[in-house]
Parts: structure tokens; sequence; C-alpha cells
């Protein structure tokens, strides 16, 4: 099956950075979004981004379908953006399951 | 719109026993996904329906694990019996999709299954 990695794992920053979560795939996909688990475990759809780029606020998401990657832009942190941040992918026809990666695990100091 | 709807938040069980949980999807859309995590394996896909038709259950564990969506606004994921490898957290999503059109996903609060 298609292969998800998300960069990095691990990412610590103050309030107020920027931050850039990437996110690569093994296969050509159909369906790509990014979400965000807050600490409550709750999980929020960010973006559906098979492709091109999408602003939502702060945050802004790139996919470059051709090269099989995707980027998570996060503006002027803010301590709510804690969380972990997931990739998930689908590739191929057929219903959209989507096959996630690891994620990348963001804390936010105040 | 209430989101997608999940019973019960928690649950803990003994070993052995039964255990069901249970999902509303958004009205009006035709995907139906469970998903469990854990920190080992993280976020993973159980079973899909599409227009209440299990599209692939290649993802369900074993054949202690079984699912239903009897009509459009419910499903259903049953463990018999359950055991203590089981406990996770299990996510039902549902989307407007169609085949590979997409559409974003909307999780429900999960459920917490111990199995003690």
């Amino acid at each position: 099956g298609i292969q998800v990695e998300q960069s990095p794992p691990d990412l610590i920053l103050q309030e107020g950075a920027n931050s850039t979560l990437r996110c690569n795939f093994s296969d050509s996909v159909n369906n790509l979004q990014w979400f965000h688990q807050n600490p409550w475990g709750q999980l929020i759809n960010l973006f559906y981004i098979p492709s091109g780029t999408k602003q939502n606020g702060r945050l802004s998401a790139t996919t470059v379908a051709t090269e099989r990657y995707s980027l998570l832009y996060i503006s002027s942190s803010q301590t709510t953006d804690s969380g972990v941040y997931f990739c998930a992918v689908h590739s191929g026809g057929g219903a959209d399951g989507l096959t996630f990666g690891k994620g990348t695990h963001l804390i936010i100091q105040p | 719109d209430a989101g997608v709807i999940q019973s019960p938040r928690h649950e803990v069980t003994e070993m052995g026993q039964e255990v069901t949980l249970r999902c509303k999807p958004i009205s009006g859309h035709n995907s139906l996904f469970w998903y469990r995590q854990t920190m080992m394996r993280g976020l993973e896909l159980l079973i899909y329906f599409n227009n209440n038709v299990p599209i692939d259950d290649s993802g369900m564990p074993e054949d202690r694990f079984s699912a239903k969506m009897p009509n459009a606004s419910f499903s259903t994921l049953k463990i018999q019996p359950s055991e203590p490898r089981d406990s996770a957290v299990y996510f039902c999503a549902s989307s407007l999709a169609g085949t590979g059109s997409g559409g974003g996903y909307t999780f429900g609060s999960g459920t917490r299954l111990t199995v003690v």
C-alpha cells in the first residue's frame, strides 16, 4: 500500500513562531487531507488538498502532486495550535479510505 | 449540524465480553469509516462503507470484529469476544465522496475502549 512519511516527528516552538510540516507519499494520490488532533483527542479536518494551495486564516497548505509531497504552514503560532498534525492520503479508485501518516507532534510554548 | 456522533464515549469491559460501538454519520454523507488509534500502530482504517455497502474490510484485524450499516444514519462496530489488546480509541468518520472525488472527513469524538 501507499506509504506516508511526515516530518519532523516532534517540534517545539515559542508562541508567535512560524512552522512548516512536511508530508511525503510514495504514490500518486487523488485525495490528501490534513488533520489536527488536539490534546483532548479530537480530530479536526484542516484541509482537503490533493493538489494546489489553500489558505485558512493562519494556516495554509500546498500539495505538489507531481513530486509527491505536501506542506502545512502555520504562521504566528498560538498555544491552541498544540497537538498532533496528521497527513492522510488515498491512491487509486474507489471510495476514499485514507492512509494516515504517523503525525507531527507540535508543542507551542507561551 | 451535530456532526458525527459516537457512543459511548468511554467503555470499560472485561475480557471475553461483547462490545458494541455506535456511530451516527452526518446527514447526507454517503461514506462512513471506522478507524482505530493506538500508540503503537497510529490510526488504522478498519472498514469503510459507501452508500451503506461495505467496500473494504481488509483492515478488520480478526473475525472477532464485525461492522454493519443497516441504514444511512447508523453504523455499529462489534467485538466479540473482546481481548485486552483491543484496547484503543475507535473513531468513526463520514464524508461525501465518490469514486476518487474525495471530500473532507468529519470525525466523531471517538470511543475509548479499555478491556481488562
